[in-house]
């Protein structure tokens, strides 16, 4: 069945370096990929996402790039700062009786220290 | 504009007793999922609503059931609680779900609730 693999499960940084979160998925036919930050006690929030005739994507401090070949597609922030810690979560989309569904990574939780 | 309401923020239940969970999208958006949280396994799909009038079951559906009352509001209810539903549910809403359609999902913040 669809599945996504998400690594790391943990990841701290020092505030001002970059981090980096890759995912790898299964199915081919996967189009859509984005990615949501998960602040304690909130819900998910999209942050970014990709499309498949895409091959990366910035916004600001973030930026996504896919490999369609590889079927990857990974999450970069650069100059981390202390708000940007959370739990990032990706997903990728599968079809299932034509309707477009995400599958979700089990998510990394990001530490900034000051 | 609150996006995706739902209710009750968290709850605790006795096994067996039965509840239902709210949720309401003021986007005037087609799509509607449930999902729940479990730590480790990111989120899972229990149950969708592609539009109104239509529901289908996600990855985990057995122990619940789910109404589409209307375009704004989707419903998720466990008729006899058991302790392995103990979980954080999440309301999401799409604008469109075909899968070509490649909508961002807006989630709401989520019910907690404990099975005792």
């Amino acid at each position: 069945g669809e599945n996504v693999e998400q690594h790391p499960s943990t990841l701290s940084v020092q505030e001002g370096d970059s981090a980096v979160i890759k995912c790898t998925y299964s199915d081919s036919a996967s189009n859509y990929f984005p990615w949501y930050k998960q602040e304690l006690g909130k819900g998910p929030q999209l942050i970014i996402d990709i499309r498949s005739n895409v091959g990366e994507k910035k916004d600001q401090r973030i930026a996504v790039t896919l490999n369609k070949t590889a079927k990857h597609f990974s999450l970069h922030i650069t100059e981390t700062q202390p708000e940007d810690s959370a739990v990032y979560f990706c997903a990728a989309s599968y079809r299932s009786s034509n309707t477009g569904k995400l599958i979700f990574g089990q998510g990394t939780t990001l530490q900034v220290k000051p | 504009n609150a996006g995706v309401t739902q209710t009750p923020k968290f709850q605790v239940l006795k096994t067996g007793q039965s509840m239902t969970l709210q949720c309401a999208q003021d986007m005037n958006h087609n799509s509607m999922y449930w999902y729940r949280q479990d730590p480790g396994m990111g989120l899972r799909l229990i149950y969708y609503s592609a539009s109104e009038g239509t529901t289908d079951k996600g990855e985990v559906p057995n122990g619940y059931n789910v109404s589409r009352l209307n375009k704004r509001e989707f419903s998720l209810r466990l008729e006899s609680a058991a302790p392995s539903q103990t979980s954080v549910y999440f309301c999401a809403s799409s604008l469109l779900g075909g899968f070509e359609a490649n909508q961002p999902q807006h989630f709401g913040d989520g019910t907690r609730l404990s099975i005792l």
